[in-house]
This record gives structure tokens, sequence and C-alpha cells, in this order.
């Protein structure tokens, strides 16, 4: 069964600095990856995913994500912080391959922006 | 013209009751989901219906129920509420294939009493 990990319940960064978000992933077949965020009192929104292409995903808001195999990573970064990105982010994983599948999330990572 | 939405958005009730969260979605999706995130933000799929039919059913206990009238609707019944049932239920959709992106509602929030 695949499984996300999210290194960091809470990260905090200063608006304008880099925005680094971890995830590692564990998969017995090649995964789909996912980044989705979730602003307080909504539901989730993607930012961008994975599915076998291009290795590093360019998302929406700034953000994008690298897909590194050999580290069995996904990390999300942003070059420079808003205070509007103040959410919580979630890594998810879909390995299944075809069907109706539903995502295994991470456990989410609270992100602070400091003014 | 909301792509996948969800009534109540707030439900709170006594143990023992029967509700229902009602589902919809405008994009034509084969396949629609409920998760249900927990009091940490834990997110977990609970089902999945594929042309009507349950595709994924994961360790839900029975007194959860989805029923699905048509192709845009996946409606949540649950029976004899518990406290433990209180969370937040996601409704999601996408077409089907595990690459296509999942389109999650607003989200209905549950408190059992």
């Amino acid at each position: 069964a695949q499984s996300v990990t999210q290194l960091g319940s809470h990260v905090s960064v200063s608006e304008g600095a880099l925005v680094l978000l971890r995830c590692n992933y564990s998969s017995s077949v090649p995964p789909y990856l996912f980044w989705y965020v979730q602003y307080p009192n909504q539901g989730l929104q993607l930012l961008l995913k994975y599915t076998s292409a291009a290795t590093l995903v360019k998302g929406i808001n700034g953000f994008e994500a690298e897909f590194k195999k050999s580290e069995t990573s996904f990390h999300l970064t942003k070059p420079s912080a808003h205070m509007s990105d103040a959410a919580e982010y979630f890594c998810a994983v879909s390995d299944r391959g075809g069907g109706a599948d539903g995502l295994t999330f991470g456990k989410g990572t609270h992100l602070i922006i400091q003014p | 013209d909301t792509a996948v939405s969800q009534t109540p958005k707030y439900l709170v009730t006594q143990m023992g009751n029967d509700k229902s969260i009602k589902c919809e979605q405008n994009l034509g999706h084969d396949t629609m989901y409920w998760y249900k995130q927990d009091s940490k933000k834990f997110l977990k799929i609970m089902f999945s219906y594929n042309n009507k039919e349950l595709i994924i059913n994961e360790t839900v206990p029975n007194r959860f129920s989805p029923k699905s009238p048509d192709k845009a609707h996946l409606n949540l019944h649950i029976n004899s509420l518990e406290l433990g049932d209180s969370a937040v239920y996601f409704c999601a959709s996408s077409q089907a294939g595990s690459t296509d992106t999942q389109y999650f509602g607003p989200g209905t929030r549950l408190t059992v009493l």
C-alpha cells in the first residue's frame, strides 16, 4: 500500500522568503503525486500534480515541485512567500493505476507566513 | 456555477440520529468520492463511485452508506450517529483514472452531541 509522509506539521517563513514543504512517498509502483492546498473553512484545491511526465512540475500561485525517484520525494517550493499563502498543504499519492482511485493523503503541513 | 457542491455546510445532531449529506457535481465527471477529515485535519478516503458502482470501501462502518441516484450525485447516509463521527466530510469528483485531478466540495462539518 502506498503512503505519504510530510515532514513538519507546521512551517513558518517570513514574507518574501523561500517556501519548502517536504513530502516523501512510499509506493510499490510508479506513483502519481499531488499537492493540494486548503484555506481555512474551505475545500481542497489542486496546486499541481506529477503523472510521470516532466519531473519538475509547475503549479498555480507560483508553486512548483520536483519528483525525485531516488529520494522518493516530491517537495513543494515557492521562491517568495506571500501572506496569502498561509494555509494547510497536503501531499497525496495515487498508485493503483486505472479505475476510480482514492487519494492517500499525508497529515498536512500548516504554513505560517510571518510579516 | 459551483463545480462540486455539498449540503448542508454545517450539521449538528444528537447521538443515535440518522442524517444525510448531499453532493452534486456539474463537471460531467464519471467518479465521485467521499473523504473524512478528522479534528487533526487528517484526510481519509471513505468511498468512491464510478458509473453508479462502488469501487472503494475503506473499512468504513456499515452505518455509512453512499447512495448515487445518478452520475452527478453521491449522497452520504449515516445511521445511528456516534460521537466519533464528528468530522468534516468532503465530496470530490474526477474523470475515471488515477492521474485525474479530484475536485473537492466545500465540506460539511458534522458535529454529533
